[in-house]
């Protein structure tokens, strides 16, 4: 079935450190959105995506969506103990209308 | 702000019950959404409604049914409760800015954890 996969499952950086993670879909996506969930909290949205190559920045976070719009990225420069919490990308397949969320990536920032 | 309400935050529930969790959002949002959150497994989801009293089916419908009524509420019931079902259950509502589909912002709700015994 359709599936967004995302990369790395778990990631543990110092606080300073820059942090990628990658979402990558086996179906072409219509847009691609990305949450973040805190510790026992539930998803918040961060961004919207829709074009091909786009590339939005909020602060230090930034987000780009693949030109095939089949995978998507989010980079933080400079983590901080704040930035803890699950990351995940979500989005509508093209075509077929399934709302897909990726698997996650969750994120400790150690102090 | 948008503001989704769920009935419960923890629940308990014995096997073979008929359990109903309630969601309602304030902001006058067509669309409605509700979704399991396991381990490993992230986010899937089990229903949506894009208006009242019509519904579709997510990647994981069976062993669940759901009630739109009214616009603000959306219900999932569960028939007859399993334990495979015991997991965070979340709701969400979206706007429908029209022409684009379900594109639109997804505003979650606190959650309800369920405990199937």
């Amino acid at each position: 079935g359709q599936q967004v996969m995302q990369i790395p499952q778990y990631q543990h950086v110092q606080e300073g450190e820059d942090f990628t993670t990658y979402c990558n879909s086996s179906t072409t996506l219509s847009n691609i959105q990305w949450y973040k969930q805190r510790p026992g909290g539930h998803p918040v949205f961060l961004i919207q995506l829709v074009k091909s190559g786009e590339v939005k920045k909020q602060k230090r976070l930034t987000f780009q969506f693949g030109e095939a719009k089949k995978n998507s990225s989010l980079h933080i420069t400079a983590t901080q103990t704040t930035d803890v919490g699950t990351y995940f990308c979500a989005g509508w397949t093209s075509g077929t209308y399934k709302y897909i969320f990726g698997t996650g990536t969750r994120l400790k920032v150690l102090a | 702000d948008v503001k989704v309400t769920q009935s419960s935050r923890y629940l308990v529930k014995r096997t073979g019950e008929k359990v109903f969790l309630e969601c309602v959002q304030d902001m006058d949002h067509e669309n409605m959404f509700w979704y399991r959150q396991d381990p490993g497994l992230g986010l899937r989801l089990i229903y949506f409604s894009y208006d009242v009293k019509m519904k579709e089916k997510g990647d994981i419908p069976e062993g669940y049914s759901v009630s739109r009524e009214k616009k603000e509420r959306f219900s999932l019931i569960l028939e007859s409760a399993s334990t495979n079902q015991t997991s965070m259950y979340l709701c969400a509502s979206s706007l429908d800015s029209g022409g684009a589909g379900f594109t639109d912002t997804q505003y979650f709700g606190p959650g309800t954890r369920l405990t199937v015994l």
